[in-house]
């Protein structure tokens, strides 16, 4: 079984900071991961994603996030936030092989930016 | 856009009645997935399928049933609903070409009296 820790369910920021969300995840097998934001009142879009390849990992609106195998962690980060950065955003893990149909989400961190 | 429709999108009944929720697709997508979404939960499985008549149970399936009887609607029915199940249900698919990655409704916001 999979699972998804999101260490922080909100972070507070003022606009032009620098913010990171931590997200840790716990598998014994090899996965993919991913960042998907949700804005108020709307479903889900996908930030990012890491399937292979290189650990660093680059999505819409700035956004990056690194995959740290050793530590299980896939950290989203962006160097200065705006207000429309408002949202709530979730990590999620699937499996990387033949079963990789299935998401599973973190319980999601509210970024509230601040002007 | 993946061309997913959820209907209703709002939607308010009363403990103990019947109630459906209908995802419709316009591309021929083989997996499709319900969750739902509660505060301090995330987002949770319900019931997925991976193709016509083919469905499997999600980790809070309690309470629900699912049918897909058309490639295009994946249905959730809640056969006697609950306060309990007040939520936000999000369907989704799951294309071929993106590994792993999910595409969402925009969500059926449901509130059980």
């Amino acid at each position: 079984a999979q699972s998804v820790t999101q260490l922080d369910s909100q972070v507070p920021v003022f606009e032009e900071a620098p913010v990171e969300l931590r997200c840790n995840y716990s598998s014994s097998v090899s996965v993919y991961l991913f960042w998907y934001v949700q804005y108020p009142n709307q479903g889900l879009q996908l930030l990012l994603k890491y399937l292979s390849g290189s650990t660093l990992v680059k999505g819409i609106n700035g956004f990056e996030a690194e995959f740290n195998k050793s530590q299980t962690s896939f950290h989203l980060r962006k160097p200065s936030v705006h207000i429309s950065d408002t949202a709530e955003y979730f990590c999620a893990v699937s499996h990387s092989g033949g079963s990789n149909y299935k998401l599973t989400f973190g319980k999601g961190t509210l970024l509230t930016v601040n002007p | 856009d993946a061309g997913i429709t959820q209907s209703p999108r709002h939607k308010v009944t009363e403990t103990g009645t019947p109630v459906t929720l209908r995802c419709h697709q316009t591309e021929n997508h083989r997996y499709m997935y319900w969750y739902r979404q509660d505060p301090g939960h995330g987002l949770r499985l319900i019931h997925y399928s991976y193709g016509v008549k083919d469905t499997d149970k999600g980790e809070v399936s309690d309470g629900y049933s699912v049918s897909r009887s058309k490639t295009e609607d994946f249905l959730l029915t809640l056969e006697s609903a609950t306060s309990s199940q007040t939520s936000v249900y999000f369907c989704a698919i799951r294309t071929e070409r993106q590994a792993g990655e999910l595409f969402f409704g925009e969500g059926s916001r449901l509130t059980v009296l």
